[in-house]
């Protein structure tokens, strides 16, 4: 029973590039949470996505940050025309309930910008 | 305003000491979860424990334990006779009933030095 996916684990982009991180979650949960942590802080909520919709991107960037979590494979969490300050560890949780409390998390994806 | 509090960014300790690691949370939710995380140099986290309102048992794991007190909303861990591989960042968080994230406090560094 694979844990959640994330990929790749390190993503190195160059000043207005793209960035995509990936994240599947376990089998059977349909609920996806998004985490950034910038260094030498503590992780802060970006998102949460059910299957097809987003419920809360209360956290999320209002600009160049979008996530989507489609009916068939994983979530994915996009950021346009990166900056350094986007450098960061991506983490994503996910839970077969709505709500944190027993979501699980991934390795996370350290995306550094150059 | 805050919703968790580790006041100690860093501790050192020495190898068979035991350590205490501070957490103070906010919420006037009376069903919320409080949770540890541990996350070792290599980046992933790694749960250790998760603790709802209505359970104020101590809890003990081998060398680990964990003091909860709802007078004081505190949620301490404690390692006993620590060791050079408990040398991490501890994040505490706490997850309301309603509501669709976790709320991380900003980390406490410990140093096991043998």
């Amino acid at each position: 029973n694979a844990g959640v996916m994330q990929n790749p684990r390190h993503l190195v982009r160059r000043r207005g590039q793209e960035a995509r991180l990936r994240c599947s979650p376990m089998k059977g949960h349909s609920h996806v949470y998004w985490y950034r942590q910038l260094p030498e802080e503590g992780l802060k909520f970006m998102v949460y996505l059910q299957k097809e919709n987003i419920i809360d991107e209360s956290g999320m960037p209002k600009e160049r940050f979008s996530a989507e979590f489609p009916k068939e494979g994983p979530s994915i969490l996009r950021i346009q025309q990166v900056v350094r300050g986007d450098s960061a560890a991506y983490f994503c949780a996910s839970s077969a309930y709505k709500g944190p409390t027993e979501a699980f998390f991934g390795q996370g994806t350290r995306l550094t910008v150059v | 305003a805050q919703k968790v509090t580790q006041a100690q960014t860093e501790i050192s300790v020495v190898e068979k000491e035991d350590v205490t690691l501070d957490c103070v949370y906010e919420t006037r939710d009376t069903t919320y979860y409080l949770f540890w995380y541990k996350q070792p140099p290599s980046g992933e986290l790694v749960f250790l424990i998760r603790r709802n309102s209505f359970d104020e048992q101590n809890e003990i794991s081998g060398r680990y334990s964990w003091n909860f007190q709802k007078s004081t909303s505190s949620f301490n861990f404690t390692i006993t006779a620590s060791q050079v591989v408990d040398s991490a960042v501890y994040f505490c968080a706490l997850s309301e009933l309603v509501g669709n994230q976790f709320y991380f406090g900003t980390g406490t560094s410990l140093t096991v030095i043998p």
